[in-house]
């Protein structure tokens, strides 16, 4: 199973960055976002395709509409510069299968 | 929350064996699913295995699978990732990962990571 995101986005800090996951029948299954900053371990930011765990700010959200799932950060800044992955679990082949990875540049 | 401490890693020769351990602090290991990812130099991330709490549901990556063991150590708080026939391509970063849950759920996502501990082969 393959989830394919961009390598890269680029936007303006105050702006909204979008970032897609596509995925073949994504709708069933339960999409995590996870973001990780150089040198350091990955954080859940949205779980459950649009669940923020405590402690993540309301800019992150998440949505899935047919193949395609949406990581949202809205009125981004420097420190949302990071890699993010969004992540679910395939229950055809029974592992837990990333996205590449997109680069978010502010 | 607590935290997740990797060990073990280190060079290695094509062919050789390494184990990995990781142990926690401020929660109990024992009561979760456990995952172990690794991240290449360079590249992203990679999902390698996973173990229920029970240890009854065990899942490996298709690149580790039949040359990685995963277990753990309930006495120990412990968790390990047994490799064997080490390649070139298992070099990097292995961090362990708590599910969110206490739950037998692969569907759930992994709410605390240790920072990792680095295999080169």
């Amino acid at each position: 199973y393959v989830l394919t995101q961009p390598p890269s986005v680029s936007v303006a800090p105050g702006q909204t960055a979008r970032i897609p996951c596509g995925g073949n029948n994504l709708g069933p299954k339960s999409v995590h976002w996870y973001q990780q900053k150089a040198g350091q371990a990955p954080v859940v930011v949205v779980y459950d395709d649009s669940d923020r765990p405590s402690g993540i700010p309301d800019r992150f959200s998440g949505s899935v509409s047919g193949n395609r799932a949406t990581l949202t950060i809205s009125r981004v800044d420097a420190g949302d510069e990071a890699d993010y992955y969004c992540q679910v679990w395939d229950p055809r082949s029974d592992q837990r299968v990333f996205g590449g990875g997109t680069k978010l540049t502010v | 929350e607590g935290q997740l401490v990797e060990s073990g890693g280190g060079l290695a020769q094509p062919g050789e064996s390494l184990t990995l351990s990781c142990t926690s602090t401020g929660f109990s290991l024992s009561e979760y699913t456990m995952s172990w990812v690794r991240q290449a130099p360079g590249k992203g991330l990679e999902w390698v295995s996973y173990i229920s709490s029970s240890g009854d549901s065990i899942y490996y990556g298709d690149s580790v699978r039949g040359r990685f063991t995963i277990s753990r150590d309930s006495a120990k708080n412990s968790l390990y990732l047994q490799m064997n026939s080490l390649r070139t391509e298992d070099t990097a970063l292995y961090h362990c990962a708590r599910d969110a849950d206490y739950g037998d759920y692969p569907a759930y996502h992994m709410d605390v990571w240790g920072k990792g501990t680095t295999v080169t082969v």
